[in-house]
């Protein structure tokens, strides 16, 4: 069974910095499903890559994605105060669909 | 637009069971595999379980198989969760969720179940 570990678990920056989350899978797994999701307090998650690197319908290109095998990066370049939230990495594979555990982005 | 609008949550004693409902509009229901997929408060999100476009192709994860139920339907344009032999555990808010590839493009709001005595 697939694991999925992000890092860090929090991440406090400025407006303006740019952000680097981190998401690790215990074997190699194939971008071609691998996501990320936004989570905002009181929210449902809001997709925001698909496949490793393609952005979602209406997200801003200051979100990229990037990785492959076991290693993959979201990375938000530009923060604004409005991505403060929860970000989750997805995997699909063999009938399952782990999430990671989740990194935590504060704006200062 | 596509909404995917939950209900049927609510408190339920161990042991007891509960029928979560999906409303969907917005898109071809009968065309996407669906899912649900929970979330403990305060904690991450948990893929629960899933159905194929069809109805005739479902899975689950391990906790749940035998005691939940994904079905839908397509005259409706719902999906369902037929929530049996229920556990303190199972206390999450249960989200409706489509998927398109292996991700989850649109999500509902939501419903709370809460397993208590």
């Amino acid at each position: 069974e697939i694991v999925l570990t992000q890092s860090p678990g929090t991440l406090s920056l400025s407006p303006g910095e740019r952000a680097t989350l981190s998401c690790r899978a215990s074997q190699s797994v194939s971008s071609s499903y691998l996501a990320w999701y936004q989570q905002k307090p009181g929210q449902p998650p809001r997709l925001l890559i698909y496949g490793a690197f393609n952005r979602a319908t209406g997200i801003p290109d200051r979100f990229s994605g990037s990785g492959s095998g076991t290693d993959f990066t979201l990375t938000i370049s530009r923060l604004e105060p409005e991505d403060s939230a929860v970000y989750y990495c997805q995997q699909h594979t063999n009938s399952k669909y782990p999430f990671g555990q989740g990194t935590k982005l504060e704006i200062k | 637009e596509v909404q995917l609008v939950e209900s049927g949550g609510g408190l339920v004693q161990p042991g007891g069971s509960l029928r979560l409902s999906c409303a969907a509009s917005g898109f071809t229901f009968s065309s996407y595999w669906m899912h649900w997929v929970r979330q403990a408060p305060g904690k991450g999100l948990v893929w629960v379980s899933r159905i194929k476009t069809d109805g005739t192709y479902t899975n689950y994860m391990d906790s749940v198989r035998g005691r939940f139920t994904i079905s839908r339907d397509h005259a409706k344009n719902t999906l369902f969760l037929q929530m049996n032999s229920l556990r303190a555990e199972d206390t999450a808010v249960y989200y409706c969720v489509r998927s398109v590839n292996g991700s989850f493009d649109s999500w509902g709001q939501g419903t709370l179940v809460t397993v208590s005595s």
